[in-house]
């Protein structure tokens, strides 16, 4: 069975960078997107990068200026930074595998990221 | 950027009750169209892929249709356990989702 899990700091001050890593267990990083998406308390979900198998990598156009996606297939996992963040990037982090033409059929848990001095 | 409404925010339904939400996109994205349902404190899941087809394990309730630009998700003889948020999400054109609606079983 597919299990992503997010990693990373729980609190991140105000100007400083966001850093999450998403752990892929249980199949290959092969043929899928690897994608993050975020949740503000209370809102919608926002989508924020993807990394495909060939490292091609799409940005939403509301935080490209700030946000790089990486990947490090050999240890099956795929990274979030995020610059100068504010207290707006606080928010549930989820990271997630789409599968071509069908969607995202599995996601990690959720980790909370607070941006507070 | 293809941008995605959904109507209406909230509703409140019974139990056996069947309840449609609907989803607009910006321009044209085929039948690239995802429904997922969420409940507090967890992850989404996928109900529904590519506008019509019923993700595995999903009971059958739940079905969803297009047409043009506009996409529909019914749920027949609503449960209890479906009160949930839900959100539909655009892969024609990068991601995006729709704002939710969250729905609550009387």
């Amino acid at each position: 069975q597919v299990q992503l899990q997010e990693s990373g700091p729980g609190l991140v001050k105000p100007s400083e960078t966001l850093s999450l890593t998403c752990t892929v267990s249980g199949g290959s990083m092969s043929s899928y997107f690897w994608g993050w998406i975020r949740q503000p308390p209370g809102r919608g979900l926002e989508w924020i990068a993807w990394i495909y198998d060939s490292g091609r990598t799409k940005y939403n156009s509301s935080l490209m200026s700030r946000v790089t996606i990486s990947r490090d297939t050999s240890k099956n996992q795929f990274s979030l930074k995020l610059i100068s963040v504010t207290a707006a990037d606080t928010a549930v982090y989820y990271c997630g595998r789409h599968t071509y033409g069908i969607g995202l059929v599995y996601w990690g848990q959720g980790t909370l990221v607070t941006v507070s001095p | 950027d293809i941008q995605m409404t959904q109507s209406p925010s909230t509703l409140s339904a019974s139990v056996g009750d069947r309840v449609t939400i609907t989803c607009r996109a910006s321009q044209t994205i085929s039948s690239w169209l995802a429904w997922y349902q969420q409940k507090p404190g967890k992850a989404p899941q996928l109900l529904i892929y590519k506008a019509s087809t019923l993700q595995s394990g999903v009971p059958s309730r739940f079905s969803g249709s297009e047409s043009g630009t506009e996409f529909t998700l019914t749920i027949n003889s609503l449960q209890p356990d479906d009160s949930a948020t839900y959100f539909c999400q655009q892969y024609s054109s990068d991601w995006t989702f729709g704002p939710g609606t969250k729905v609550e079983v009387k």
